[in-house]
Order: structure tokens, then sequence, then C-alpha cells
């Protein structure tokens, strides 16, 4: 079935270093991967998102990449605070409108 | 302003019971959905409505049952509750399921989410 694989589950970096999160999917009509951080006791928020038109895009410290012929995604932070730390989710839609397929999560560690 | 807001944010109970989720948006979206979260943090899909109406049932136990009063509330009631129900429960919604124009998945925005612990 359709599936969306993520690494690496889990991230430790030094404060001011990148931070590289990959996901793969299988769906070839998935053409939206949105990225989600999700802090201890709360709900995923939305920080990103790339439709199957574009490569790459960017929002200040926060990238995303989009090779559809390998079918992966990639999420980029870039000078990585402490307050990075969290859980992020990377999910590809389904041929099915509306749904989202999601990988299994990263968490991320930032040490100051 | 809370955008999607859902209660109670903790349920304790026991087997057997029915309990019940509710969740409202106030976003003004037409389609609303609830997730299951395990202890693992894997989120997966169970309900989507669009408009009131059922759009997708991820072969989901007949003991969840929701229910959509109008496209601002999405609740979800669970009969005879099993140890297997413990997670953590989210509603989400977003602008429409994306189907129409260009065909462009529309962003879906979560709750909080509602921690349900089965004793």
């Amino acid at each position: 079935g359709e599936n969306v694989e993520q690494h690496p589950s889990t991230l430790s970096v030094q404060e001011g270093d990148s931070a590289v999160i990959k996901c793969t999917y299988s769906d070839s009509a998935s053409n939206y991967f949105p990225w989600y951080k999700q802090e201890l006791g709360k709900g995923p928020q939305l920080i990103i998102d790339i439709r199957s038109n574009v490569g790459e895009k960017k929002d200040q410290r926060i990238a995303v990449t989009l090779n559809k012929t390998a079918k992966h995604f990639s999420l980029h932070i870039t000078e990585t605070q402490p307050e990075d730390s969290a859980v992020y989710l990377c999910a590809a839609s389904h041929r099915q409108w509306g749904k989202l397929i999601f990988g299994q999560g990263t968490t991320l560690q930032v040490k100051p | 302003d809370t955008a999607v807001s859902q209660t109670p944010k903790y349920l304790v109970t026991q087997m057997g019971n029915d309990k019940s989720i509710k969740c409202e948006q106030n976003l003004g979206h037409d389609t609303m959905y609830w997730y299951k979260q395990d202890s693992k943090k894997f989120l997966k899909i169970m309900f989507s409505y669009n408009n009131k109406e059922l759009i997708i049932n991820e072969t989901v136990p007949n003991r969840f049952s929701p229910k959509s009063p109008d496209k601002a509330h999405l609740n979800l009631h669970i009969n005879s509750l099993e140890l297997g129900d413990s997670a953590v429960y989210f509603c989400a919604s977003s602008q429409d399921l994306g189907q129409g124009g260009l065909g462009m998945m529309q962003p879906q925005h979560f709750g909080d989410g509602t921690r349900l612990s089965i004793l």
C-alpha cells in the first residue's frame, strides 16, 4: 500500500548547525507534501509545504526540496535554535482527495 | 483565537465505556478530519467529512462513529472502549478537499489533541 518513509527517527545537532530530514513516498500520484512541527502536548503545526510543480521552497531558515523522479523530499533547517527542538512530521497526499499519508516522525534535539 | 479546538484535552476511562470527543473549527473550512496518533507518534487518518458528508473512512472499527452536525463541528463517539484505543486523537480542518479548480490539496490545520487513556 501507500506509505511514507522518514529518516532519521532521531536527530541531535548543536545550536547553529543545519538539520536535514528526508522522506520517501511510494504513490506516484502524490502532488502535495507538507511538513509539520509538533511540540510536546501540542498538535502538528504546518511549517512549510511544497507542491509537485515546484522543486524547492524556502521560508527564512526552513527550506523543502522535492525530487519527483526519485520520489523523495527533504526538510532543511539552517542555523538551528533550541526552540527548533520538536517532532517533525512529513506527509504526502494520496490520490484519494483530502488524504495525507504521514511519515513516522523525526525527533530533533538542538543542543545549546 | 483557537482555530481548531477539541474537548476534552484528557480523557481517562474504563474499558467498555462509551465516550465522545468534540471538535470545532472557526476557520470557515468545509472539510474536517479525525486522526489517531499512537505512542510512537505515527499519525494516521481515521475519517474525513466534507460539508457534513463522510468522505474517508479508513477501516476504522464501527465502534467509532463520527458525527458532523454542521460544517464547523465534527465529533467522535467511541463505543465499548478497548485498551488498544489508548492514543492521542487529533481533529483537523482544511479549506476543502482540493478536488476543485486545479485540484490543489489544501493545508490541514490541527487541534491540540485529546489524550485518551483506557484503564
